[in-house]
């Protein structure tokens, strides 16, 4: 099946600083989703991107399909961006399901 | 966005006791449910996938008998561990769908299940 991997796997800013987070994908895809999972665990949606550029605040992200790989930029970063940041693909041969990446857990400190 | 609950969402139960955990899509109609589970500082692993007024789909690995899964409307979702061991303690997530919100999925919050 298509496997999902994030780099890295651990980040440590400090408040103000910007980072890229890296998702690469092993075959093609049918969409991508890059989710923000706060300390008390709920997901949430941040980019639902299967190719192209989005912004939404001081996040972006960017889905090359044909490259396979998505990259999500985190600018001026904050205490409350914490937590782990997966992405998830849906197979371009199955479709039903969400395989998730093996994501990236952000620490920002003040 | 689209919001989806869970509850409870945290239980401790006892060896051998059963639990459920439900599932609602609160303002949309969720014609597929996906559950997940997450052991600590791991990702998200798909258990199953069920369709409103069908079988839910397992996936490879996970024991049908032992976790119940029920779409009885296009708003809820139930998972059932029967007889809860030890090793089933863990943090459970449901996923809603839908084709009116292209097929997105949107997250509870999470149940986190300790077996004693």
């Amino acid at each position: 099946g298509i496997q999902v991997e994030q780099s890295p796997p651990d980040l440590i800013l400090q408040e103000g600083a910007n980072s890229t987070l890296r998702c690469n994908f092993s075959d093609s895809v049918n969409n991508l989703q890059w989710f923000h999972q706060n300390p008390w665990g709920q997901l949430i949606n941040l980019f639902y991107i299967p190719s192209g550029t989005k912004q939404n605040g001081r996040l972006s992200a960017t889905t090359v399909a044909t490259e396979r790989y998505s990259l999500l930029y985190i600018s001026s970063s904050q205490t409350t961006d914490s937590g782990v940041y997966f992405c998830a693909v849906l197979s371009f041969y199955n479709t039903d399901k969400l395989i998730f990446g093996t994501g990236t857990r952000l620490q920002v400190f003040p | 966005g689209a919001v989806v609950s869970q509850h409870p969402s945290r239980v401790i139960c006892k060896s051998g006791t059963s639990v459920k955990i439900e599932c609602r899509s609160l303002d949309f109609q969720a014609t597929t449910m996906f559950w997940y589970r997450q052991f600590p500082k791991q990702s998200l692993m798909l258990m199953a996938t069920s369709n409103e007024g069908s079988k839910a789909t397992y996936e490879q690995g996970v024991e049908k008998d032992k976790f119940l899964i029920n779409h009885a409307s296009l708003t809820l979702s139930t998972l059932t561990v029967t007889s809860a061991h030890p090793e089933d303690s863990s943090f459970y997530i449901c996923s809603a769908a839908s084709q009116e919100k292209g097929y997105e999925q949107y997250f509870g919050p999470g149940t986190r299940l300790t077996v004693t």
